[in-house]
């Protein structure tokens, strides 16, 4: 199983509405979880942080966290075409190297 | 957050040559990150660069394709040696920001070409 997944997509919403985002993660010792947003040509941007079971949320981005069933999730309320990017889940890892891994990211369309 | 800058943006390079890159950060950071983006994939770790000790490189990645410095708490480079089509890719630098919570932060990125 690979450390960490999601569907490449890509994801297509309309404007105005929900888009959801999963990931599932290996069962190591995985402390924190990131979403991230990439455009194209640009570098990823740190949009939210996760770290406890439940719902975490921030303007239009809910994240939502379940250790039991290993999986990160990612609600973007109110699509809007400029939420257009690959959005890429990154959970961090301790022992045997603290360190990110990341899947290799869901890309979103939001059409008009 | 921080804010990141790198050196060079983007290079053409000929193969068999050495490229350093450069990443430059606003304040002292311990953890800063090599990755790499090769086109259509997802990041992967290159190696840590901590300041006072040598680079802990991943697997896959050695010191003499990949050579790393860290002089201070606010810069680092990454050389990538030799140089082949292969290493055409996107280099990020990252650093951890101090919190309970692991977060790190992207430069710009590198858009190395290798002909």
């Amino acid at each position: 199983q690979k450390e960490v997944e999601q569907n490449s997509g890509p994801l297509s919403v309309p404007e105005g509405a929900i888009a959801s985002l999963n990931c599932t993660y290996s069962d190591r010792v995985s402390q924190s979880f990131f979403w991230y947003r990439q455009y194209s040509g640009k570098s990823p941007e740190l949009i939210m942080s996760i770290y406890s079971n439940g719902d975490k949320e921030d303007g239009r981005f809910t994240a939502q966290l379940n250790k039991a069933s290993q999986y990160v999730s990612l609600l973007i309320r109110d699509s809007q075409p400029s939420d257009s990017a690959t959005y890429l889940c990154a959970v961090y890892y301790t022992g045997g190297g603290n360190k990110l891994t990341f899947g290799t990211g869901t890309q979103l369309k939001v059409e008009l | 957050s921080a804010v990141i800058s790198q050196k060079p943006s983007r290079d053409i390079c000929q193969r068999g040559t050495s490229l350093t890159i450069q990443c430059q950060v606003d304040s002292q950071v311990t953890m800063m990150f090599w990755y790499r983006q090769q086109p259509g994939q997802s990041l992967t770790l290159i190696a840590t660069a901590n300041q006072g000790s040598e680079a802990t490189y991943e697997s896959g990645f050695v010191i003499d394709k990949f050579p790393i410095s860290r002089p201070n708490l606010t810069f680092s480079t990454l050389t990538v040696s030799n140089m082949s089509p292969e290493d055409s890719s996107i280099y990020l630098c990252s650093v951890e920001i101090p919190s309970a919570y692991n977060e790190q932060f992207f430069g710009p990125g590198t858009r190395l070409t290798v002909l």
